[in-house]
């Protein structure tokens, strides 16, 4: 099975700061790599599939990068509404995958 | 706009069942797969089970293999998820997802429904 590492755990920063968030598959996963967002008490949604390609409506300062097993979602100058919880996602032949969440904190 | 709309949630005693429901709207659902994840609290994600659009392709974690069923009815536009013998490491918050036209990803979530399997 693959396994999709997060790290870090938790980023404090600030507003207007950028947030680099890491997510490491155990073997090759292509492109094939999304990224959610969840907020408390809501469900996650999806900014990012493919790897870099962004989902209908999210803002431009979220961007994806990466292929094979590394892969990065970048947040270039955060807003006070970004502070959340960030999944990876892989689809397996039969499953889905997720990663085990980075936190953005308000440093 | 699409809605997912889980009900049937609530409290359960070990070794119990349950029926999750989901009803969709918004979009044609007689022609997405659909999932099930769910979320213990204060952890992270879990896929539990997906189906395809004609019930042709069933799948489900390790974890709920042969203790959950999923199905859906097209017609009613209904997803649901059976849960028998239910361990209390099965408490959790259930959302209805549809997948992506690709089958990679989640593009609509429900608003979940919690489960609590507990004496």
């Amino acid at each position: 099975d693959i396994v999709l590492t997060q790290s870090p755990a938790t980023l404090s920063l600030s507003p207007g700061e950028r947030a680099t968030l890491s997510c490491r598959a155990s073997q090759s996963v292509s492109g094939y790599l999304g990224w959610y967002q969840q907020k408390p008490g809501q469900a996650p949604r999806l900014l990012i599939y493919d790897a870099s390609n962004r989902a209908t409506g999210i803002p431009a300062r979220f961007s994806g990068s990466g292929a094979g097993t590394d892969f990065t979602l970048t947040i270039s100058s955060l807003e006070p509404e970004d502070f959340a919880v960030y999944y990876c996602q892989h689809r397996r032949n039969w499953g889905l995958t997720f990663g085990g969440g980075t936190k953005v904190e308000l440093k | 706009e699409v809605q997912l709309v889980e009900s049937g949630g609530g409290l359960v005693k070990p070794g119990g069942s349950l029926r999750l429901s989901c009803a969709a709207s918004g979009f044609t659902f007689s022609s997405n797969s659909m999932s099930w994840v769910r979320q213990a609290p204060g952890k992270g994600l879990e896929w539990v089970s997906s189906l395809s659009s004609t019930s042709s392709y069933i799948y489900y974690a390790d974890s709920v293999k042969g203790r959950f069923t999923i199905s859906r009815d097209n017609a009613k536009n209904s997803l649901f998820l059976q849960m028998d013998s239910l361990r209390a490491e099965d408490t959790a918050v259930y959302y209805c997802a549809r997948e992506s036209s690709s089958l990679v990803y989640i593009v609509d979530w429900g608003q979940g429904t919690l489960v609590t399997v507990s004496s």
